[in-house]
Protein backbone atom coordinates (compact mmCIF):
# COMPACT_ATOMS: atom_id res chain seq x y z
CA UNK A 1 0.00 0.00 0.00
CA UNK A 2 1.32 3.42 -0.79
CA UNK A 3 2.03 6.24 1.96
CA UNK A 4 2.04 8.71 0.88
CA UNK A 5 0.52 12.18 2.99
CA UNK A 6 -0.56 15.46 2.64
CA UNK A 7 -1.20 18.74 5.22
CA UNK A 8 -3.46 19.99 6.03
CA UNK A 9 -6.73 18.19 4.50
CA UNK A 10 -8.51 21.64 4.60
CA UNK A 11 -7.44 25.38 4.22
CA UNK A 12 -9.12 27.94 4.14
CA UNK A 13 -7.37 31.08 4.81
CA UNK A 14 -7.35 35.13 3.53
CA UNK A 15 -6.46 36.89 0.69
CA UNK A 16 -2.68 38.01 1.29
CA UNK A 17 -1.32 35.13 3.76
CA UNK A 18 1.78 32.73 2.91
CA UNK A 19 0.96 29.26 3.19
CA UNK A 20 3.21 25.84 2.97
CA UNK A 21 1.14 22.81 1.81
CA UNK A 22 2.94 19.74 3.45
CA UNK A 23 3.93 16.66 1.30
CA UNK A 24 5.24 13.74 2.43
CA UNK A 25 5.93 10.30 1.17
CA UNK A 26 7.78 6.73 2.74
CA UNK A 27 8.33 4.53 -0.04
CA UNK A 28 11.48 6.38 -1.26
CA UNK A 29 10.20 7.36 -4.55
CA UNK A 30 13.00 9.49 -6.81
CA UNK A 31 9.82 11.46 -8.59
CA UNK A 32 7.39 13.52 -6.85
CA UNK A 33 4.45 15.94 -8.45
CA UNK A 34 1.52 18.42 -7.65
CA UNK A 35 -1.23 18.91 -9.36
CA UNK A 36 -3.87 21.13 -9.23
CA UNK A 37 -7.38 19.95 -9.66
CA UNK A 38 -11.22 21.67 -9.70
CA UNK A 39 -14.15 19.66 -8.57
CA UNK A 40 -14.55 17.12 -10.77
CA UNK A 41 -11.90 18.02 -13.49
CA UNK A 42 -8.97 16.70 -15.05
CA UNK A 43 -5.61 17.01 -12.86
CA UNK A 44 -3.35 19.83 -14.28
CA UNK A 45 0.68 19.17 -13.44
CA UNK A 46 2.24 22.31 -11.91
CA UNK A 47 5.74 20.79 -10.11
CA UNK A 48 7.34 18.12 -10.51
CA UNK A 49 10.60 16.86 -9.42
CA UNK A 50 13.08 13.96 -10.69
CA UNK A 51 15.34 13.78 -7.17
CA UNK A 52 16.81 15.96 -4.90
CA UNK A 53 17.55 19.76 -5.58
CA UNK A 54 15.93 18.65 -9.22
CA UNK A 55 12.28 20.85 -9.42
CA UNK A 56 10.86 22.14 -12.59
CA UNK A 57 7.62 23.61 -13.35
CA UNK A 58 5.09 22.40 -15.14
CA UNK A 59 2.36 22.26 -18.27
CA UNK A 60 -0.21 24.83 -15.73
CA UNK A 61 1.61 27.97 -15.02
CA UNK A 62 1.34 28.47 -11.52
CA UNK A 63 2.52 31.56 -9.06
CA UNK A 64 3.43 28.83 -6.26
CA UNK A 65 7.20 27.27 -5.36
CA UNK A 66 8.13 24.50 -4.76
CA UNK A 67 11.37 22.59 -3.15
CA UNK A 68 13.16 19.37 -2.64
CA UNK A 69 15.80 19.17 -0.11
CA UNK A 70 15.02 15.56 1.40
CA UNK A 71 14.02 12.41 -1.11
CA UNK A 72 10.99 12.07 1.13
CA UNK A 73 9.44 15.92 1.41
CA UNK A 74 8.15 18.12 -1.36
CA UNK A 75 6.87 20.95 0.06
CA UNK A 76 4.67 23.30 -2.01
CA UNK A 77 4.71 27.56 -0.72
CA UNK A 78 2.13 30.16 -1.78
CA UNK A 79 4.05 33.83 -0.93
CA UNK A 80 0.63 35.33 -1.24
CA UNK A 81 -2.81 33.74 -1.37
CA UNK A 82 -5.24 35.00 -4.04
CA UNK A 83 -9.01 33.86 -4.28
CA UNK A 84 -8.15 32.49 -7.54
CA UNK A 85 -5.61 29.88 -6.21
CA UNK A 86 -8.77 28.57 -4.52
CA UNK A 87 -8.93 24.42 -5.60
CA UNK A 88 -7.82 21.21 -4.42
CA UNK A 89 -3.82 20.16 -4.49
CA UNK A 90 -2.77 16.75 -4.91
CA UNK A 91 0.97 15.51 -4.54
CA UNK A 92 1.99 12.35 -5.97
CA UNK A 93 5.78 10.16 -6.54
CA UNK A 94 6.34 7.60 -8.56
CA UNK A 95 9.45 5.25 -9.38
CA UNK A 96 10.45 2.72 -11.89
CA UNK A 97 10.22 0.26 -9.51
CA UNK A 98 6.44 0.84 -8.83
CA UNK A 99 5.52 -0.77 -12.08
CA UNK A 100 6.23 -0.96 -15.82
CA UNK A 101 5.27 2.99 -16.56
CA UNK A 102 6.26 4.75 -13.37
CA UNK A 103 2.75 4.48 -11.93
CA UNK A 104 1.92 7.58 -9.54
CA UNK A 105 0.64 7.23 -6.17
CA UNK A 106 -1.50 9.30 -4.51
CA UNK A 107 -1.61 11.88 -1.51
CA UNK A 108 -5.42 12.42 -0.50
CA UNK A 109 -5.21 16.27 -1.06
CA UNK A 110 -5.38 19.60 0.21
CA UNK A 111 -8.67 21.80 -0.45
CA UNK A 112 -7.17 25.45 -0.33
CA UNK A 113 -10.22 27.95 -0.19
CA UNK A 114 -8.86 31.56 -0.21
CA UNK A 115 -11.28 34.40 1.02
CA UNK B 1 0.60 19.19 -27.44
CA UNK B 2 -0.66 15.77 -26.31
CA UNK B 3 -4.02 16.04 -25.11
CA UNK B 4 -6.52 13.00 -24.24
CA UNK B 5 -10.33 13.14 -24.29
CA UNK B 6 -12.65 11.27 -21.95
CA UNK B 7 -16.22 10.59 -22.88
CA UNK B 8 -19.16 10.51 -21.94
CA UNK B 9 -18.10 13.42 -18.85
CA UNK B 10 -20.99 12.23 -17.12
CA UNK B 11 -22.62 9.06 -16.92
CA UNK B 12 -25.49 8.19 -14.29
CA UNK B 13 -27.00 4.35 -14.15
CA UNK B 14 -28.91 1.98 -12.82
CA UNK B 15 -27.08 -0.54 -10.60
CA UNK B 16 -26.50 -3.69 -12.59
CA UNK B 17 -26.16 -2.28 -16.08
CA UNK B 18 -23.28 -2.32 -18.33
CA UNK B 19 -21.32 0.90 -19.32
CA UNK B 20 -18.03 2.15 -21.34
CA UNK B 21 -15.77 4.49 -20.96
CA UNK B 22 -13.81 5.89 -23.75
CA UNK B 23 -10.67 7.87 -23.22
CA UNK B 24 -9.22 9.47 -27.10
CA UNK B 25 -6.19 10.93 -28.53
CA UNK B 26 -4.30 12.07 -31.84
CA UNK B 27 -1.30 11.39 -30.32
CA UNK B 28 0.64 7.44 -29.65
CA UNK B 29 1.23 7.20 -26.29
CA UNK B 30 3.70 4.41 -24.83
CA UNK B 31 1.32 4.04 -21.78
CA UNK B 32 -2.02 4.85 -20.51
CA UNK B 33 -3.61 4.13 -17.10
CA UNK B 34 -6.98 4.55 -15.97
CA UNK B 35 -7.21 5.85 -12.22
CA UNK B 36 -10.31 6.33 -9.80
CA UNK B 37 -11.06 9.32 -7.58
CA UNK B 38 -13.65 9.33 -5.08
CA UNK B 39 -14.75 12.99 -3.78
CA UNK B 40 -11.93 13.94 -0.95
CA UNK B 41 -9.42 11.61 -2.03
CA UNK B 42 -7.18 11.23 -4.20
CA UNK B 43 -6.89 9.13 -7.55
CA UNK B 44 -6.17 5.70 -7.41
CA UNK B 45 -4.37 3.24 -9.92
CA UNK B 46 -6.55 0.97 -11.38
CA UNK B 47 -4.43 -0.63 -14.28
CA UNK B 48 -1.73 0.08 -16.95
CA UNK B 49 -2.00 -0.57 -20.27
CA UNK B 50 1.23 -1.01 -22.43
CA UNK B 51 0.72 -3.15 -25.46
CA UNK B 52 -1.35 -2.11 -28.76
CA UNK B 53 -4.30 -4.04 -28.61
CA UNK B 54 -3.75 -5.32 -24.79
CA UNK B 55 -7.07 -6.24 -22.98
CA UNK B 56 -6.57 -6.53 -19.28
CA UNK B 57 -9.62 -7.59 -16.44
CA UNK B 58 -10.22 -6.64 -12.98
CA UNK B 59 -13.36 -8.25 -11.62
CA UNK B 60 -16.29 -6.60 -13.42
CA UNK B 61 -13.88 -4.23 -15.21
CA UNK B 62 -12.09 -4.71 -18.67
CA UNK B 63 -9.34 -2.30 -19.97
CA UNK B 64 -8.59 -1.85 -23.38
CA UNK B 65 -5.41 -0.23 -25.54
CA UNK B 66 -6.11 0.71 -29.12
CA UNK B 67 -3.46 -1.43 -32.19
CA UNK B 68 -2.22 2.22 -32.53
CA UNK B 69 -2.12 2.99 -29.14
CA UNK B 70 -3.98 6.52 -29.58
CA UNK B 71 -6.80 5.64 -27.54
CA UNK B 72 -8.10 2.89 -24.47
CA UNK B 73 -11.57 2.10 -23.01
CA UNK B 74 -12.91 1.22 -19.97
CA UNK B 75 -16.27 -1.07 -19.38
CA UNK B 76 -17.70 -2.09 -16.39
CA UNK B 77 -20.02 -5.10 -16.10
CA UNK B 78 -22.91 -5.14 -14.12
CA UNK B 79 -22.24 -1.75 -12.11
CA UNK B 80 -22.50 -1.32 -8.54
CA UNK B 81 -22.70 2.33 -6.59
CA UNK B 82 -19.48 1.12 -5.15
CA UNK B 83 -18.24 1.88 -8.70
CA UNK B 84 -19.59 5.60 -8.60
CA UNK B 85 -16.43 8.09 -8.77
CA UNK B 86 -14.23 10.08 -11.11
CA UNK B 87 -12.26 7.63 -13.75
CA UNK B 88 -9.70 9.37 -15.47
CA UNK B 89 -7.38 8.23 -17.90
CA UNK B 90 -4.10 9.31 -18.22
CA UNK B 91 -1.76 8.78 -20.96
CA UNK B 92 2.53 8.34 -20.60
CA UNK B 93 4.07 11.38 -21.97
CA UNK B 94 7.45 12.49 -23.76
CA UNK B 95 9.98 10.00 -23.27
CA UNK B 96 10.32 7.82 -19.79
CA UNK B 97 9.61 11.21 -17.50
CA UNK B 98 6.69 9.85 -15.36
CA UNK B 99 4.96 12.64 -16.45
CA UNK B 100 1.15 11.92 -17.18
CA UNK B 101 -1.20 13.76 -19.30
CA UNK B 102 -4.87 13.49 -17.91
CA UNK B 103 -7.63 13.39 -19.47
CA UNK B 104 -10.78 15.34 -18.54
CA UNK B 105 -12.28 12.85 -16.53
CA UNK B 106 -15.89 10.38 -16.26
CA UNK B 107 -18.19 11.28 -13.34
CA UNK B 108 -20.22 7.88 -13.13
CA UNK B 109 -22.38 7.49 -10.86
CA UNK B 110 -24.66 4.06 -9.61
CA UNK B 111 -27.55 4.33 -8.48
CA UNK B 112 -29.25 1.73 -6.40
Amino acid sequence: EADIYQTPRYLVIGTGKKITLECSQTMGHDKMYWYQQDPGMELHLIHYSYGVNSTEKGDLSSESTVSRIRTEHFPLTLESARPSHTSQYLCASSSPRTGPKDEQYFGPGTRLTVT
Amino acid sequence: TQLLEQSPQFLSIQEGENLTVYCNSSSVFSSLQWYRQEPGEGPVLLVTVVTGGEVKKLKRLTFQFGDARKDSSLHITAAQPGDTGLYLCAGDGSGNTGKLIFGQGTTLQVKP
